[in-house]
Parts: C-alpha cells; structure tokens; sequence
C-alpha cells in the first residue's frame, strides 16, 4: 500500500493527451515538492519532473507537472509509442521523515 | 560526465549481511544529497535512505535500525550497509543523487535474498 496513490493504469491513442493524478495528504504532497519519473522495463527510472512544474534539461515541453492541494498531476501531449513506460510520482513526506512514491501507473499508447 | 555505478548485490541467505556501494563521477557525494531507492520483481519503487550533505540519514520504517548509510568522500563513493536481511528484500537497489528530487540514477544492482 503506496502513500501516495496513482491509477494502475491509464490509455490513450497516438497524438492525444493523457494526465496521471497523484494523490496524498498534507504531510506529504500538501507541503513539499512533487517529482515525476518515467522508467522502462529492465531500465533505471529517469527524472521527469521536479517541484511540481519543472523540467530537468533534455525533458521535452510535451511533458508538464502541476499541484493543486494534496494532489498532483502529470500531463503528457502528442503522445508516441515510446511513451509506454511506468509513471511515478515522488515527495517527502514530513510525518515520516522519509521519501514516498505512488504506486506507479502503467501508460499504453494505443 | 555523471555517473553512478552500483555493485555489491548478489545472492544472500535471509538473515544475512551486504554492502552495496554506489560509485559516482562526475560530482561530488558530500557536496550533495544522495538517496537509495529500491524496487522488488515487478513491483513498484520503494525509498529507502537519504544521506544529508552533513551526513543526516533517515531510513524508511521498514530497514531502520538495519541499514547504515554512509560515503567515503576520498573514493566519492556511497555505501548502504544490510544487515538481517529479508526475503521480501529482494529486489534491485539504485543509488540516486537528490532528497526529494532523483536524478540521475545509476542503473542499479540487484539483491537476492533466498535460501
């Protein structure tokens, strides 16, 4: 069981949108930074996003983050086929004085 | 150019002891904060330590009190000592460099622990 929760899975066509929520609490997501990563099978994960919104160098603009509350949001547009990977979503959580991930979620371009 | 290259993982027997080391180019570890992170077979990512530039550690419930995180400045390298190990343990463990943000990675080691 995951602190923060994100859906198993999530689907869309070539050339769409699609958005992976990241749910938690205000010990967590409330009051610290949200990271994303994006990891393929057999492969290290890669950072995405870091504090909430930012890009690291060399992460395409197709790739966005947001926080709203206790909750966060990855976005991705123009979606292509090598965008099939797992998604996570990271923070500190400040009650347990230690990192925490979501659950992950699986991303299948159709 | 930045790398992290861990080692140390193989087949251990539940109870057992390993060291994991982490070594890295490219910057330095004690001007940064360095975290490991795990991920059993199939399974999704587990946080398992930070180590602070001032050499605070936290530990996730599940290892303290049985993991000792440390570095060597000198070999700019990273070490994760476990201890009592548990067959849920098993996975593959990377070492990362951040606190709250992890990047880069290194491509990880993987940790059996079995009888």
């Amino acid at each position: 069981q995951s602190v923060l929760t994100q859906p198993p899975s999530v689907s869309a066509a070539p050339g769409q949108k699609v958005t992976i929520s990241c749910s938690g609490s205000s010990s967590n997501i409330g009051n610290n930074y949200v990271s994303w990563y994006q990891q393929f099978p057999g492969t290290a994960p890669r950072l995405l996003i870091y504090d909430n919104d930012k890009r690291p160098s060399g992460i395409p603009d197709r790739f966005s983050g947001s926080k709203s509350g206790t909750s966060a949001t990855l976005g991705i547009t123009g979606l292509q086929t090598g965008d099939e990977a797992d998604y996570y979503c990271g923070t500190w959580d400040s009650s347990l004085s230690a990192g925490v991930f979501g659950g992950g979620t699986k991303l299948t371009v159709l | 150019e930045v790398q992290l290259v861990e080692s140390g993982g193989g087949l251990i027997q539940p109870g057992g002891s390993l060291r994991l080391s982490c070594a890295v180019s490219g910057f330095d570890v004690s001007s940064n904060y360095m975290t490991w992170v795990r991920q059993a077979p199939g399974k999704g990512l587990e946080w398992v330590s930070v180590i602070y530039r001032d050499g605070t550690t936290y530990f996730a419930d599940s290892v303290k009190g049985r993991f000792t995180f440390s570095r060597d400045s000198s070999e700019n390298t990273l070490y994760l000592q476990m201890n009592s190990l548990r067959a849920e343990e098993t996975g593959v463990y990377y070492c990362a460099r951040g606190a709250s943000a992890y990047g880069p990675w290194g491509r990880g080691t993987l940790v059996i622990v079995s009888s």
